[in-house]
């Protein structure tokens, strides 16, 4: 167990359609980090928060977006759906961005898209 | 951000160790080589990670050559539960995961 959370664990959901994705990091970690895992892409990096603020941003869509909250939980939102979309969403965490900061992976969200 | 090179995948007996190699040729001086493994489809699972010398610790061993441009992570003594895939990263500003190793361990 990573320490990491996030919900829910299967979501399933029709094209079109806006979903929101959960996690909360492990105690003290103040950095979140989203990453998408299709069958096809392999994982890559979407976003990064810090203590609130977004970091840097990946190979994010447009359509999905992105915060991180006051109690450092963050939430994925992702609109639009479509077929495509259907992945892993992993959500890690970190104590700060530095180069020798390991990122904690949470056990990840299925996101089915019909 | 330096991209890594690694075989697409490898087998090794149960009890020997594995050694998983990476090629990282274009690594800068400040970049950290890291190792994570995911096992089906669980989220990633940090192994080790390090700079210049090699490190150890309960899981594994990461070697690093001395012109830092290959790196390999090497499991002692490998159980059926290692059979996953095996992610070297080399950080720049942020992971970026390539393919990876596909570490089968045969019984």
């Amino acid at each position: 167990d990573s320490g990491v959370t996030q919900t829910p664990k299967h979501l399933i959901t029709a094209t079109g359609q806006r979903v929101t994705l959960r996690c909360s990091p492990r105690s003290g970690d103040l950095s979140v980090y989203w990453y998408q895992q299709s069958l096809d892409q392999g994982l890559q990096f979407l976003i990064q928060y810090y203590n609130g603020e977004e970091r840097a941003k990946g190979n994010i869509l447009e359509r999905f977006s992105a915060q991180q909250f006051p109690d450092l939980h963050s939430e994925l939102n992702l609109s639009s759906l479509e077929l495509g979309d259907s992945a892993l969403y992993f959500c890690a965490s970190s104590v700060d961005p530095a180069h020798d900061s390991e990122q904690f992976f949470g056990p990840g969200t299925r996101l089915t898209v019909l | 951000d330096a991209k890594t090179t690694q075989p697409t995948s490898m087998d090794c007996a149960e009890g020997r160790a594995a050694n998983l190699p990476c090629n990282h040729s274009t690594i800068s001086g400040n970049e950290y080589v890291y190792w994570y493994r995911q096992i089906h489809s669980q989220g990633p699972q940090y192994i080790i990670h390090g700079l210049k010398n090699n490190e150890t610790n309960e899981m594994a061993s990461l070697i690093i050559t001395e012109d830092r441009k290959s790196s390999t992570l090497i499991l002692p003594h490998a159980t059926l539960r290692d059979t996953a895939v095996y992610y070297c990263i080399v950080k720049g500003n942020q992971f970026y995961f390539g393919t990876g190793t596909s570490l089968t361990v045969i019984p």
